[in-house]
């Protein structure tokens, strides 16, 4: 079946500008999560939605960073007045509700965002 | 908090040597372990996991062990191939008083370079 999918895929912003990046989940995954992969680091957690509830925004660097799922399917990042520094890939996962305590998380391909 | 530190790279082998990725982890808890795999170009995909102590998971001829004296879980593999060239990353999830237990935590990821 389908994975996550995320777009566009490359995207490049002069600094000051806004930018939003999408997220398809797969189909029926209740969980939703947004990570930053700064060049040569791992991920790391950004935010996290319950369908369309978002639970944990702890991650989000700054006020300029929202997060949304309004309908608990697609979710869009929204990045104001980018800075240098938001420069990173921006990977989206979703995980399905398991019995146990621990959700697999499945990976989209992330957006690479470069501010100029 | 949790945290996750994997051997620094890069690693490189010739076809058919052996392979060993370090990783220790910090938690509170008991949390799953995984591997993740990020080829060029693509997104991050799911290796192999382990969800307790003294498991051992196994995917694509990689196995690694929950080893929870030692609080580590090295990525082992007998015979490398070319097309395993890749970054490495090594995650823990869960492990956490409080709840919190869906972020994954990241190692900073090892490049494997194998020639022929």
């Amino acid at each position: 079946g389908a994975g996550v999918s995320q777009s566009p895929r490359y995207k490049v912003a002069k600094r000051g500008q806004d930018v939003a990046l999408r997220c398809d989940p797969i189909s029926g995954h209740v969980s939703l999560f947004w990570y930053q992969q700064a060049l040569g680091q791992g991920p790391e957690f950004l935010t996290y939605f319950q369908n369309e509830a978002q639970l944990d925004k702890s991650g989000l660097p700054s006020d300029r960073f929202f997060a949304e799922r309004p309908e608990g399917s697609v979710s869009t990042l929204k990045i104001q007045r980018t800075q240098q520094e938001d420069s990173a890939v921006y990977l989206c996962a979703s995980s399905v509700r398991t019995s146990g305590q621990t959700y697999e998380q499945y990976f989209g391909p992330g957006t690479r965002l470069t501010v100029t | 908090g949790n945290s996750v530190t994997q051997m620094e790279g890069p690693v490189t082998l010739s076809e058919e040597a052996f392979l060993t990725i370090n990783c220790t982890y910090t938690a509170t808890g008991y949390p799953s372990l995984f591997w993740y795999v990020q080829y060029p170009g693509e997104g991050l995909q799911l290796l192999l996991k382990a969800t307790k102590a003294d498991d051992k998971g196994s995917n694509k001829g990689f196995e690694a062990t929950y080893r929870k004296e030692t609080t580590s879980f090295h990525l082992e593999k007998g015979s490398v191939q070319v097309s395993d060239s890749a970054v490495y990353f090594c995650a823990l999830l869960g492990g956490q008083s409080g709840g919190s237990n869906y972020k994954l935590t990241f190692g900073k990821g090892t490049l494997l370079t194998v020639n022929p």
